[in-house]
């Protein structure tokens, strides 16, 4: 069972090089979310999808762009790598059918740093 | 005033002690999530409650709807248990099943 499953693990950027962080999962849910997570804060959404192309800022949208072309995929894009943009990124997913809410599922995360 | 907030902050413990970590929150919610986050980052999800009390193995979660307040216990605590506690809550007035996330309770047992 693969779950969630987010490339790269780690990456070391320079200021305003561009990149894309990938997310797809397995089990066909319909909600995908992404996430930063800085030193000593809560977890912050960036962008969140409630099917294939569906998609919405969340919190922190800043400086991000995200797609959904399909069910399983929702790629995160960064553009213009800013130092404030270096972080933890997680991605996860949800079932969106179901009686109230569900756990959600989250990939291993990316530590992306801005150099 | 965070939306959700934990305490204690950092917790240290031996080995067998009962550990309770709090979760404390301002909004009206859909249900109350537990996650754990291991040194190796990786999230998993522990509960999800919306009322009463759940129970897996040595752990119980508690929610009190009218008060706005969780309690996350580990009974009889071990070394593996030792990670970051993460409280989030999906406030009524977010749809998506949107978080609104704590800043975590970190945890260390000591053998």
């Amino acid at each position: 069972n693969a779950g969630v499953t987010q490339t790269p693990k780690f990456r070391i950027l320079k200021i305003g090089q561009s990149m894309t962080l990938q997310c797809t999962q397995d089990m066909n849910h319909n909600y995908m979310y992404w996430y930063r997570q800085d030193p000593g804060m809560g977890l912050k959404l960036i962008y969140y999808s409630v099917g294939a192309g569906i998609t919405d800022k969340g919190e922190v949208p800043n400086g991000y762009n995200v797609s959904r072309s399909t069910t399983e995929d929702f790629p995160l894009r960064l553009e213009l790598a800013a130092p404030s943009q270096t972080s933890v990124y997680f991605c996860a997913s949800s079932y969106s059918g179901g009686r109230g809410n569900q756990p959600q599922h989250f990939g291993d995360g990316t530590r992306l740093s801005i150099l | 005033k965070n939306e959700v907030e934990q305490s204690p902050q950092n917790l240290t413990a031996q080995e067998g002690e009962f550990i309770t970590i709090n979760c404390s929150y301002s909004v009206g919610i859909s249900a109350l999530h537990w996650l754990q986050q291991h040194p190796g980052g990786g999230i998993v999800s522990l509960f999800m409650l919306s009322s009463g009390k759940k129970k897996h193995g040595r752990l119980i979660a508690t929610i009190n709807i009218q008060e706005k307040h969780s309690s996350l216990h580990i009974t009889a605590s071990h070394p593996r248990d030792s990670a970051v506690y993460i409280c989030a809550v999906s406030p009524l007035i977010q749809g998506a099943q949107k978080l609104v996330f704590g800043q975590g309770t970190r945890l260390t047992i000591n053998p």
